[in-house]
């Protein structure tokens, strides 16, 4: 078990470019998470994946976010279009149902800086 | 709405001296309260958690009870090393019902211990 790994770790772009990143949850965990981490401040919800079912989509996950899990194991997140006030960290985290399916664990998360 | 208020930092602290880092929390019916640290450099990672009223998490001689007479989870530790230089995060997860998978991040405490 190797943890929640995300791809790639720092993304340069330029204003108006799409992006894609991706994320691989710790194995067997059905359950996958988006979030978005602004500088200075606690990461902030913006999806959810049960298995491949998007259940549920922050209000700040606008028209042009689209959040992927075709088949119940990794999720990539798109940005299209990008702007400045995209730059942020996008964190991924998994977890289990079950007897612990409280606990979300964290992968190292995505650096994205629009220029 | 659910909210998560942290104590705000940053915080700094000679090695050895008692830590202690407000949480306090608003959020209907019993949810579940975590704190998370973030290494420079690393993602999140959970350091305690606790799942109802009166619980003690404890981890690597950090310790957190939850008072729901006081809507608190505040964290300490008895003598702080300078590894324990991090960010802090505060978080509570709602009670399980429609749409209460996301975790809910106060702003998060930076601390510094100086040897």
């Amino acid at each position: 078990d190797t943890g929640v790994s995300q791809d790639p770790r720092h993304k340069i772009t330029k204003r108006g470019q799409n992006v894609t990143f991706r994320c691989d949850p710790i194995s067997e965990h059905n359950r996958l998470y988006w979030y978005r981490q602004t500088l200075g401040q606690g990461p902030e919800f913006l999806t959810y994946f049960q298995n491949e079912a998007q259940l549920e989509k922050s209000r700040l996950l606008s028209d042009r976010f689209s959040a992927e899990r075709p088949k119940g194991s990794f999720s990539t997140l798109e940005i299209q279009r990008t702007e400045q006030g995209d730059s942020a960290m996008y964190l991924c985290a998994s977890s289990l149902t079950g007897l612990d399916w409280k606990t979300q664990y964290f992968g190292p998360g995505t650096r994205l800086l629009v220029l | 709405g659910n909210s998560v208020t942290q104590m705000e930092g940053p915080v700094t602290l000679s090695e050895e001296a008692f830590l202690t880092i407000n949480c306090t929390y608003t959020a209907t019916g019993y949810p579940s309260l975590f704190w998370y640290v973030q290494y420079p450099g690393e993602g999140l990672q959970l350091l305690l958690k606790a799942t109802k009223a009166d619980d003690k998490g404890s981890n690597k001689g950090f310790e957190a009870t939850y008072r729901k007479e006081t809507t608190s989870f505040h964290l300490e530790k008895g003598s702080v090393q300078v590894s324990d230089s991090a960010v802090y995060f505060c978080a509570l997860r709602r009670a399980l019902e429609q749409g209460a998978q996301k975790l809910v991040f106060g702003q998060g405490t930076r601390l510094t211990i100086n040897p």
